[in-house]
């Protein structure tokens, strides 16, 4: 079974500054895909950033980025230059190989970006 | 209408109701899903759809029951729900390979609360 461990329930951050919101995951799968999705208050989930698991590059998408370490099985999404826009819950997802549409997500992170 | 929209987006409805929500997708994808999000718990996935056929059923109560006629729309009737059916439903879209880098796209979600 797949399982994705968010441990950071709230976080605060300096606008301006960068931020890393923390993900690790359990799969025995070889071949799977990671997420990083958005969801501001108004509640829909806003797609920002994809790794595949034979990426070798970590994933980048403007001021996010994936810092991937497979050995240790974690995929943290970093958030340069923080804007207060950014405050919003943070989801980590993972979708493994064959069960290509069944995407387990995480319980999220809330970000706060503070003035 | 861009993107995955869903209606309606508040609902308030008491045990011996019967509703129904609505999502349509304005992407040309081929799968669709319906997910539920309670507080403070991982989001959960209902149903899968891909061609307008029902690939996954994760184990989701007869109460509610989905319907997929074209590949644009989908349904969720909704009847004698409990209390602990109140949740934000999300309806999301994707376009169907086998590469594993198809992120699904989110609607805003229905506010479905159950008195």
């Amino acid at each position: 079974a797949q399982k994705i461990t968010q441990t950071q329930p709230g976080m605060f951050v300096q606008e301006k500054e960068a931020v890393t919101l923390d993900c690790t995951y359990d799969t025995s799968d070889q071949s799977y895909g990671l997420f990083w999705y958005k969801q501001p208050s108004s509640g829909e989930m806003i797609f920002l950033i994809y790794q595949g698991s034979y990426d070798e590059q970590n994933a980048t998408e403007g001021r996010y980025s994936l810092n991937f370490q497979k050995a240790r099985k974690s995929a943290n999404l970093v958030i340069s230059a923080s804007q207060l826009g950014d405050s919003a819950m943070y989801f980590c997802a993972m979708r493994v190989s064959g069960g290509y549409q069944k995407v387990t997500f995480g319980t999220g992170t809330k970000l706060q970006v503070i003035p | 209408e861009t993107g995955v929209t869903q209606t309606p987006r508040h609902l308030v409805m008491g045990m011996t109701n019967k509703k129904s929500l609505k999502c349509e997708q304005h992407l040309g994808h081929n799968a669709m899903y319906w997910y539920k999000q309670s507080a403070k718990k991982p989001l959960e996935l209902m149903f899968v759809y891909n061609f307008k056929e029902q690939t996954e059923n994760n184990s989701v109560p007869s109460r509610f029951s989905p319907e997929c006629p074209n590949s644009s729309h989908l349904f969720l009737h909704l009847h004698t729900l409990q209390p602990e059916d109140s949740a934000l439903y999300l309806c999301a879209s994707s376009r169907i390979t086998t590469s594993g880098d198809n992120e699904q796209f989110f609607g805003p979600g229905t506010r479905l609360t159950v008195l």
